[in-house]
């Protein structure tokens, strides 16, 4: 089964420093890894993805993902933080054999502080 | 292009009630799944059209159904709503049911609060 994980529930960060939201995944197959972000009171905005290929993916926005195999790890980066950065964020898998449905972790608010 | 729409975005029912929720993709795209959002559970998939055929479903029970029409828009009904079906109910957009390399597009939303 596909599963996944994001540690922190919230990650606080002041404006300008570098920020790290974690996800690890669980999946049978080769994972299909998505970052999305989430506005209050709106849909999912789509960030960036990993599929296959150079592990450091570059997204919207200014943001970059981390894919680790060994660590089963997707972690989003993003090397200045920007108070408008603050939302809720979704790592999401997919793993073709079951779908083209999404596996959610539960979200992680990210904070930024001016 | 126009993004996903939703509509209503909100809408407030009593227990007992029915409901249903209607979604336009993107032109072009065939495949729709449906998610509902929960503080308690966060993100969980209800299930996913293309060409007006279910291809996949999640763990809900019976009283969750949809439907998607020739022009690829989708409904979804929730029959005897129930005070835990209160979410956030959002669509998804893609252009393919194999479509698994790209993301999907998602709409703002429609708000569900049961009484």
């Amino acid at each position: 089964a596909q599963s996944v994980a994001q540690p922190e529930d919230q990650v606080n960060v002041a404006e300008g420093n570098p920020l790290t939201v974690k996800c690890t995944y669980s999946v049978s197959g080769n994972p299909y890894l998505f970052w999305y972000v989430q506005y209050p009171n709106r849909g999912l905005q789509f960030l960036l993805k990993y599929i296959t290929g150079d592990n450091l993916v570059k997204g919207s926005y200014g943001f970059e993902a981390e894919f680790n195999k060994s660590q089963t790890s997707f972690h989003l980066k993003k090397p200045s933080a920007l108070v408008s950065d603050s939302a809720l964020y979704f790592c999401a898998v997919r793993d073709p054999d079951y779908g083209q449905n999404f596996v959610f972790g539960p979200g992680t608010r990210l904070s930024v502080l001016p | 292009k126009a993004g996903v729409t939703q509509t209503p975005r909100y809408l407030i029912k009593t227990r007992g009630q029915q409901v249903t929720l209607s979604c336009s993709p993107i032109s072009g795209h065939r495949s729709v799944s449906w998610y509902q959002q929960t503080p308690g559970q966060g993100l969980q998939f209800l299930f996913e059209y293309f060409s007006e055929t279910q291809r996949n479903k999640g763990n809900f029970p019976g009283r969750f159904s949809g439907r998607q029409f020739s022009n690829s828009r989708s409904e979804m009904n929730v029959s005897t709503l129930e005070l835990g079906d209160s979410a956030l109910y959002l669509c998804a957009s893609g252009r393919s049911s194999t479509d698994t390399y790209n993301e999907q597009f998602f709409g703002p939303g429609t708000r569900l609060t049961v009484l």
